[in-house]
């Protein structure tokens, strides 16, 4: 999985609690993405980072928040979980988003959240 | 919005024979093209990407169309395999990030 990891990989969390997922990179890439899949909606970007510090709103970002600190790390929090955030969720990065080359995502292991 | 539809939900066929699946767009004109493969419970894997002034690009048994005036691309898979069997999403380029179909899964029967 192009040297990304995620944790946890499973969770199962209770309607209001807080969680976060982390994403980690040893690719040194600068484009970070953090994703969620649903059957019959795909994959859809929740919020997306281009260097430490800097990150950007997604399609469906309400209810999720991000923190880059460090070029490697990428978190995703949950403030207070929804039963609607029950999901996979994929991180991905990627080394550009101008078309030159090196715009391809790669893609982690992802993490599936049950919020009950 | 952007709308991308995948041609169909799933599809079935002969080991040997040529697979092809449609991805269609519309409410955009992305620069660039995408087919990902995903296999149940990872994550997806990219394949080939195809730049809005290319008719098609090839990978040993992949070969990717895009049509910009149909807003069409066709994946296709030749001499298919029981191995290809897996989901295959398109994406399209936006300001700063893919949006993606929400695939075919194609399954080749031996």
């Amino acid at each position: 999985d192009a040297g990304i990891t995620q944790s946890p990989r499973h969770k199962v969390t209770e309607t209001g609690t807080p969680v976060t997922l982390r994403c980690h990179q040893t690719e040194n890439h600068r484009y970070m993405y953090w994703y969620r899949q649903d059957p019959g909606h795909g994959l859809r970007l929740i919020h997306y980072s281009y260097g430490v510090k800097d990150t950007d709103k997604g399609e469906v970002s309400d209810g999720y928040s991000v923190s880059r600190s460090k070029t490697e790390d990428f978190l995703l929090t949950l403030e207070s979980a929804t039963s609607s955030q029950t999901s996979v969720y994929f991180c991905a990065i990627s080394e550009s988003i101008s078309g030159t080359s090196g715009y391809e995502q790669y893609f982690g292991p992802g993490t599936r959240l049950t919020v009950t | 919005s952007q709308k991308i539809e995948q041609n169909s939900e799933a599809l079935n066929i002969q080991e040997g024979k040529t697979a092809t699946l449609t991805c269609n767009y519309t409410n955009y004109s992305p620069a660039y093209l995408q087919w990902y493969r995903q296999d149940p419970g990872r994550g997806p894997v990219f394949l080939l990407l195809i730049r809005e002034n290319e008719k098609e690009k090839r990978k040993e048994r992949l070969k990717v169309t895009f049509d910009t005036t149909l807003k069409q691309s066709l994946f296709h898979i030749t001499a298919s395999q029981p191995a290809d069997s897996a989901t295959y999403l398109c994406a399209l380029t936006g300001a700063n990030n893919l949006f993606f179909g929400t695939g075919t899964r194609l399954t080749v029967i031996p």
